[in-house]
């Protein structure tokens, strides 16, 4: 079965900044989509960014990027710039070729002036 | 297109009664996903439609739980006689695509709480 871990379960950040989240997976699936969701407080979720694992290229979405090391089973988020709106539970998740998502416990990122 | 809605966002039941709770999918979206949120967890996974089939339940999904979506149109979940491990976000998503690849749009959520 697939397994997705955030070790992460508080981060915060001050505005303008750069932050990481991290997360580690686990599969035996060679094809699959990783995921980051975002869901602020009482708000539905919403997809940040997705990375296909045969693409060497790590994702952009504007100030939303991703570090993915298919060999470490390592996928973190990093945003730059990091705005108010940001704040939110992110949710890192998996899915293969059984199409439904897989979460990890999600990541709540405070923001800061 | 309104994305996914949900209808209640909020329901309050006795131990022992029965909920149901709907999803209305973004219209032509032929795969539907059922998730459950406890607090301070990630979305587990209950269960999923292609059109009106049913393709896979989680082991979550026990024998009081029923899904259905009748034409491939909207759909429902019900919990019979409820119990306060019921108590969660059920959270409704739908996706355009058969595989991984296609985006899956979240709902509001109905979130349950059995008193």
């Amino acid at each position: 079965a697939q397994t997705v871990t955030q070790s992460q379960p508080e981060m915060s950040v001050q505005e303008a900044e750069t932050v990481t989240l991290s997360c580690t997976y686990d599969t035996s699936e060679s094809d699959y989509y990783l995921f980051w969701y975002k869901q602020p407080p009482s708000r539905q979720m919403i997809l940040v960014i997705r990375q296909e694992a045969y693409k060497q290229q790590n994702a952009t979405e504007n100030r939303f990027s991703v570090n993915f090391q298919k060999a470490a089973k390592s996928f973190s988020l990093k945003i730059s710039d990091s705005q108010l709106g940001d704040a939110a539970m992110y949710f890192c998740a998996y899915t293969g070729t059984a199409s439904k998502l897989t979460f990890g416990t999600g990541t709540r990122l405070q923001v800061t002036l | 297109d309104t994305g996914v809605s949900q209808d209640p966002r909020h329901k309050i039941t006795k131990r022992g009664q029965n909920v149901t709770f709907r999803c209305d999918p973004i219209s032509e979206h032929n795969r539907l996903y059922w998730y459950r949120q406890t607090l301070g967890q990630g979305p587990e996974f209950l269960t999923y439609f292609q059109n009106e089939a049913q393709l896979e339940k989680s082991r979550l999904l026990s024998d009081r739980f029923s899904a259905e979506r009748p034409k491939g149109s909207f759909s429902t979940l019900e919990i019979q006689r409820t119990e306060q491990g019921d108590s969660a976000m059920y959270l409704c998503a739908s996706s355009l695509g058969v595989s991984g690849a296609y985006e899956q749009y979240f709902g509001p959520g109905t979130r349950l709480t059995v008193t």
